[in-house]
């Protein structure tokens, strides 16, 4: 069964950049693509971006700006990060598989952004 | 980008009975349109790809139907455990992929 597990800081001060890792056990890490999906109590469920194990990227263009995806194939790790973070960023982070449909989901980090 | 608009935001539904969630693209979006399930403290499970193909596992109680604009998920002889949040993603115009606002099933 293929599994996700995710971590990072969830607590964040204003500008400060938002790192999460999610690693990809039990299946094949090639041949797909992971995302990063996140909950905010403003937007709902909100795609942020996209990669796969060749480094091909896609970002969601209204979030592109402070972004950056990235791969470790050598570890089925991939990670997010998000700059200048601000109140509005602060919800649930979520790492997936897929990329039209996700079919498996890592457990969520609470991320809140407060002075 | 795509706006995906879900009714109603809140159903009242009695276990055994049928429940009916719509949801509405802003564009056609073909057939490429998943729904999910949501509990609570919990990341969202795939239930309905393609308008209407069933997700690995999914009983056969859940049904998806519609194509282009609108899209209906049925789900029959409700259980205790469907009472959940829904949410429908379209797949066809992306970046981005995007979500409905939710509906939320409630007892």
């Amino acid at each position: 069964q293929v599994q996700l597990d995710q971590w990072g800081a969830g607590q964040l001060k204003p500008s400060e950049t938002l790192s999460l890792t999610c690693g990809v056990s039990g299946g094949f890490f090639t041949g797909y693509y992971w995302s990063w999906i996140r909950q905010t109590p403003g937007k709902g469920l909100e795609w942020i971006a996209e990669i796969n194990h060749s480094g091909n990227t896609n970002y969601n263009p209204s979030l592109k700006s402070r972004v950056t995806i990235s791969i470790d194939t050598s570890e089925n790790q991939f990670s997010l990060k998000l700059r200048s973070m601000n109140a509005a960023d602060t919800g649930v982070y979520y790492c997936a598989r897929g990329q039209e449909t996700r079919d498996f989901w890592g457990q969520g980090t609470q991320v809140t952004v407060s002075s | 980008e795509i706006v995906m608009t879900q009714s109603p935001a809140t159903l009242s539904v009695s276990p055994g009975e049928r429940a009916t969630l719509s949801c509405r693209a802003s564009q056609s979006v073909n057939r490429k349109l998943a729904w999910y399930q949501q509990k609570p403290g919990q990341a969202p499970t795939l239930l309905i790809y393609g308008a209407s193909t069933r997700a690995t596992g999914v009983p056969v109680r859940f049904s998806g139907s519609g194509s282009g604009t609108e899209f209906t998920l049925t789900i029959n002889s409700l259980q205790s455990e469907d009472f959940a949040v829904y949410y429908c993603q379209q797949y066809d115009n992306w970046p981005p992929i995007t979500f409905g606002q939710g509906t939320r099933l409630e007892i």
